[in-house]
């Protein structure tokens, strides 16, 4: 099980550039959240999707922003024109249901740098 | 609004130490909490999920508690060596609105010296 696989490791985009950051989940599971770490700071939440479904985006920045979970592939959380603030650690987690004792499972992240 | 802090924000002892991390959330309606340790730009290895029915749960050296009506829950790990070092998240779970996510607080930064 190759566990949470989060691409690319790192990404330097320049100031007004799009960034893409993909997210596959363990085997079997079909919850995907997203969360950022910014410096100095704790993990925040952004956005939990299931397959085709955005579940909560109570977290996410209402501009530029956006996730999705498409049937087939990655999950993709996309910044569009980016700005030096979005420079942060951004995590995927999965797991297999809601409500049941699993816990969560996380990549190893992105760590986006915009310059 | 779910908050969660945890002391201290850094600790460093000498090897072979056992220690306390302490985590405290301000609403006691959680779903369960999970501790995780992340080394230096890394990601988050899970340690420990205790579900709100249980008390504690333990693995090798590290034993968690929780105590949900006082809204706190504590890491101990026992005999501490150098590989511990690293950065201790405590997350509690939180259900709404038929949506579920983690709420963390900012870390302990442990080091444990030779």
């Amino acid at each position: 099980n190759a566990g949470v696989m989060q691409n690319p490791r790192h990404l330097v985009r320049r100031r007004g550039q799009e960034a893409r950051l993909r997210c596959s989940p363990m085997k079997g599971h079909s919850h995907v959240y997203w969360y950022r770490q910014l410096p100095e700071e704790g993990l925040k939440f952004m956005v939990y999707l299931q397959k085709e479904n955005i579940i909560d985006e109570s977290g996410m920045p209402k501009e530029r922003f956006s996730a999705e979970f498409p049937k087939e592939g990655p999950s993709i959380l996309r910044i569009q024109q980016v700005v030096r603030g979005d420079s942060a650690a951004y995590f995927c987690a999965s797991s297999p249901l809601t409500g049941e004792p699993y816990g969560y499972t996380f990549g190893s992240g992105t760590r986006l740098t915009v310059v | 609004k779910q908050e969660v802090t945890q002391i201290p924000a850094a600790l460093s002892v000498p090897e072979g130490e056992n220690l306390v991390l302490n985590c405290s959330f301000t609403d006691s309606a959680i779903y369960n909490l999970q501790w995780f340790r992340q080394d230096p730009g890394k990601g988050l290895t899970s340690l420990l999920l205790i579900q709100s029915s249980q008390r504690e749960q333990t693995s090798g050296r590290l034993n968690a508690s929780l105590d949900k009506s006082s809204g706190r829950s504590t890491l101990y790990i026992a005999a501490s060596q150098p590989g511990d070092s690293a950065t201790y998240l405590c997350a509690v779970i939180v259900t709404q609105g038929g949506s579920e996510k983690l709420v963390f607080g900012k870390g302990t930064k442990l080091t444990v010296n030779p």
